[in-house]
């Protein structure tokens, strides 16, 4: 298994520019999540999804859009791109909904916004 | 609303040490507590998941226990060696929103050959 899957891995935006961060993963995990990490702080939830076709907000979901038209895939749509959005973005995932929901965690986009 | 911490924000040690992070969260309604590690530019790497019913997990030379009515977790890490210098992130699952996980700001650890 390759676990979970970002690209790219690096990206430059200007201001106002869009662009999709991809997201995949093969362990047929039915609940997916992005985070972002700004310098020393802890990751905080964007969106997340509990299996195809159903997305919900996080914590931190103004300036992004998902969609979950499968299992294995998780995009984060960035519209209008602004500086704050520079940091690093992790996609995870995890199994089931009554067992530990161990996150499994792709290696992250470091998105800068200029 | 729930708050993680973690002391100290960062942490020098001579190899072959033991050593303890600490978690603290404000709420103990949660279902499970987890602890990564996070290498410099990389993703987070699960180290230990422990239940809320459950007091310690072991892996190799690391012990997590949870004390949830404190709020408290820490992470023991014997015999330390330079390859375990990394950042050390707890995270807490909430009951009251199961998808959510609430991320202390983790502590980095250099290990001194």
């Amino acid at each position: 298994n390759a676990g979970v899957t970002q690209t790219p891995k690096f990206r430059i935006l200007k201001i106002g520019q869009s662009m999709t961060l991809q997201c995949t993963q093969d362990m047929n995990h039915n609940y997916m999540y992005w985070y972002r990490q700004d310098p020393g702080m802890g990751l905080k939830l964007i969106y997340y999804s509990v299996g195809a076709g159903i997305t919900d907000k996080g914590e931190v979901p103004n300036g992004y859009n998902v969609s979950r038209s499968t299992t294995e895939d998780f995009p984060l749509r960035l519209e209008l791109a602004a500086p704050s959005q520079t940091s690093v973005y992790f996609c995870a995932s995890s199994y089931s909904d009554r067992g530990p929901h161990e996150q499994y965690f792709g290696p992250g986009t470091r998105l800068t916004v200029t | 609303k729930q708050e993680v911490t973690q002391i100290p924000a960062a942490l020098s040690v001579p190899e072959g040490e033991n050593l303890v992070l600490n978690c603290s969260f404000t709420d103990s309604a949660i279902y499970n507590l987890q602890w990564f590690r996070q290498d410099p530019g990389k993703g987070l790497t699960s180290l230990l998941l422990i239940q809320s019913s459950q007091r310690e997990q072991t892996s190799g030379r690391l012990n997590a226990s949870l004390d949830k009515s404190s709020g408290r977790s820490t992470l023991y890490i014997a015999a330390s060696q330079p390859g375990d210098s990394a950042t050390y992130l707890c995270a807490v699952r909430l009951i009251r929103n199961g998808q959510n996980f609430v991320f202390g700001p983790g502590t980095r650890l250099s290990v001194l050959p």
